[in-house]
């Protein structure tokens, strides 16, 4: 079935320091890819999406680049900073664009 | 532009009491709409998903039902609840459409006590 594995947290990181939150998936057909992002308390918000083979969504300085080769859709960021601390969300749709799975969630802590 | 409502914000409930959460999305007609469980610190747990009026998925068989009696109003609901509830209760919306995102309200914690 479709599936998304996520890397698993917590993951903590200095200030300016290089991110990257692997996501690998699993789908049947030509699935869609997302990146979440969510905040103490909060809901999820929409970082950045990808909707074919070699895409790239970007926002905020955060980057990933639909690679269908390897069935991944890698979270980046060059220079991470202290309000990027948040839990991440890698997911996917299918064809349909009925249902959405989401990976288990990756904790990033910035520390100055 | 399209909003999603959720409320309570947060609610503590004693075991065995009724449970109702209520969504609602403004700006959009007929969106797919989702009830998703996070327990502390895991994941997204799809509990029930709409494709219009009456019409209800439920992917975890467990102590709640989802209504959906207007096409942008979407009910959580308990008759008793335990306290394996517990967790934070997120409703979302999407157009239905491929290559569209899924769009999430802020949020409910519920404690059950």
């Amino acid at each position: 079935g479709d599936s998304v594995t996520q890397m698993e947290g917590p993951v903590t990181l200095s200030e300016e320091a290089f991110l990257t939150i692997n996501c690998t998936y699993t789908a049947t057909g030509y699935p869609s890819l997302f990146w979440y992002v969510q905040y103490p308390g909060e809901g999820l918000q929409l970082l950045l999406k990808a909707t074919k083979a070699d895409d790239k969504g970007s926002n905020k300085g955060f980057e990933a680049t639909y690679r269908k080769e390897t069935t991944s859709f890698h979270l980046e960021k060059g220079s991470v900073q202290v309000s990027d601390s948040a839990v991440y969300f890698c997911a996917l749709s299918v064809n349909t664009g009925n249902q959405f799975y989401f990976g288990t969630g990756t904790s990033l802590t910035v520390i100055p | 532009s399209q909003t999603i409502h959720q409320w309570p914000a947060t609610l503590v409930q004693p075991v065995g009491s009724p449970l109702s959460l209520e969504c609602t999305v403004e700006g959009t007609s007929n969106p797919n709409l989702y009830w998703y469980r996070q327990a502390a610190g895991r994941g997204l747990q799809l509990l029930f998903y709409s494709v219009g009026i009456g019409q209800i998925s439920s992917e975890v068989p467990q102590n709640l039902s989802a209504s959906r009696p207007q096409d942008r109003q979407f009910i959580l609901s308990s008759k008793k609840l335990l306290l394996s509830d517990s967790g934070f209760y997120l409703c979302a919306w999407s157009a239905g459409q491929v290559n569209t995102e899924a769009f999430f309200g802020q949020g409910t914690r519920l404690t059950v006590v």
